[in-house]
């Protein structure tokens, strides 16, 4: 069983609708949770940091995180052509950057708004 | 912030041949991360890379296969050694930014096709 589940899609969406992305996960150390967003031939850029459980937002974004269900989501609002990419989740159990941590990503779910 | 720099972008080798990549940050970075990253398929560390210290690899990468080279602050490489149609993929390095910063920032990517 994979760490980390995230449902690949593809997902397609009309301009302006709102998109769900979810990850579940197995491993309760956890706490540290990512979303990055891949454009085609590009690296992954980070878009949400939420540490534990709760909800973030920032713009358009919102991270929630369920740590009683080990499940995490990104909602986008009226999402947009440009927001078409593959995000990928990512989580660690210590803080990402210290010496011994490492992140553990999902497979990515690929996302397409339509105009 | 960091910015990544990797080069080559994309290549097509021989089986049985090495090839090297090239990665530069553009501010001293303590930590530096190898990814690769297969066609659907999410990102799979392979080493941790830091200045002055072995390289620390996970389970099932070997040195022998991915050496790697971590000559200063700014800069690493890692080799694909002997490859085989297997190693094709996406290698991307990645480092945390500057202390204090909750970021992991990645290259592009060298796309490696393997004949």
């Amino acid at each position: 069983q994979k760490e980390v589940e995230q449902d690949p899609g593809p997902l397609s969406v009309p301009e302006g609708a709102i998109v769900s992305l979810n990850c579940t996960y197995s491993n309760s150390a956890f706490q540290y949770f990512m979303w990055y967003r891949q454009y085609s031939r590009k690296g992954p850029e980070l878009l949400m940091y939420t540490y534990s459980s709760g909800n973030k937002e920032d713009g358009r974004f919102t991270a929630q995180v369920d740590k009683s269900s080990k499940y995490i989501s990104l909602f986008i609002r009226d999402s947009q052509p440009s927001d078409s990419a593959t995000y990928l989740c990512a989580m660690s159990d210590t803080f990402p950057g210290t010496s011994g941590s490492r992140l553990t990503f999902g497979e990515g779910t690929q996302l397409t708004v339509n105009p | 912030s960091a910015v990544i720099s990797q080069k080559p972008s994309r290549d097509i080798c021989q089986r049985g041949t090495s090839l090297t990549i090239q990665c530069q940050v553009d501010s001293q970075v303590t930590m530096m991360f190898w990814y690769r990253q297969q066609p659907g398929q999410s990102l799979t560390l392979i080493a941790t890379a830091n200045q002055g210290s072995e390289a620390t690899y996970e389970s099932g990468f070997v040195i022998d296969k991915f050496p790697i080279s971590r000559p200063n602050l700014t800069f690493s490489t890692l080799t694909v050694s002997n490859m085989s149609p297997e190693d094709s993929s996406i290698y991307l390095c990645s480092a945390w930014g500057r202390e204090g910063d909750n970021e992991q920032f990645f290259g592009p990517g060298t796309r490696l096709t393997v004949l």
